[in-house]
């Protein structure tokens, strides 16, 4: 099983769509967890760190299941300026290290 | 805050070159950089982790002889591809953290290596 697996899609939704992307993590022990978004051919960044009891950011929900080692995230009325590849990061246990998943791509389509 | 340069942002070189990239933290002092490389169409792969004042810890498969480490200051850390082939051709990408920051990592933007 690899350690951070995501749909790489793509997912292609018009605007003012709600989609949602869904992680899953192999480590148990894994404390952190985030969202990170990339642009073609640019660096990650941070969209939104993922707490247990789920947290939210304007448009973007971010949902985390211990027990079933879930991560989820929710964008709600998509814009066109969305279009990006999503990644799930999680933390390698005991450590600052980050595993990266492949990531989501998402294009939001006028 | 939390930003973090890399320079240079892209490079062309000859097979057999070697070549150095700088990763600088301008606002905060990184305890910790993170180097990074992504091959087109995949996930970013750690490849060494690098504490400030001491010596990297490289990933396995990575080669410490190759891919040279020095994490002098609390704001500068370089990474030198020595004897660079076609087959190093990525995107390098650094990151730092410090205790400020938590488990949070800033991200430069990257430097394209091309080798030809």
């Amino acid at each position: 099983r690899k350690e951070v697996e995501q749909d790489p899609g793509p997912f292609n939704v018009p605007e003012g769509a709600t989609v949602a992307f869904n992680c899953t993590y192999s480590n148990s022990a894994s404390q952190s967890f985030f969202w990170y978004r990339q642009d073609c051919r640019k660096e990650p960044k941070l969209l939104m760190s993922v707490y247990s009891s789920g947290n939210e950011d304007g448009r973007f929900t971010a949902q985390l299941n211990r027990a079933s080692q879930y991560i989820s995230l929710l964008i709600r009325d998509s814009k066109l300026s969305d279009s990006a590849t999503y990644l799930c990061v999680v933390n390698r246990a005991g450590s600052y290290q980050l595993t990266f998943g492949k990531g989501t791509k998402l294009s939001v389509i006028p | 805050g939390a930003v973090v340069s890399q320079h240079p942002s892209r490079v062309i070189c000859k097979s057999g070159t070697s070549v150095k990239i700088e990763c600088r933290s301008l606002d905060f002092q990184a305890t910790t950089m993170f180097w990074y490389r992504q091959f087109p169409k995949k996930s970013l792969m750690l490849m060494a982790t690098s504490n400030e004042g001491s010596k990297a810890t490289y990933e396995q498969g990575v080669e410490k002889d190759k891919f040279l480490i020095n994490h002098a200051s609390l704001t500068l850390s370089t990474l030198t591809v020595t004897s660079a082939h076609p087959e190093d051709s990525s995107f390098y990408i650094c990151s730092a953290r410090s205790i400020h920051t938590g488990d949070t990592q800033y991200f430069g933007p990257g430097t394209r290596l091309t080798v030809l």
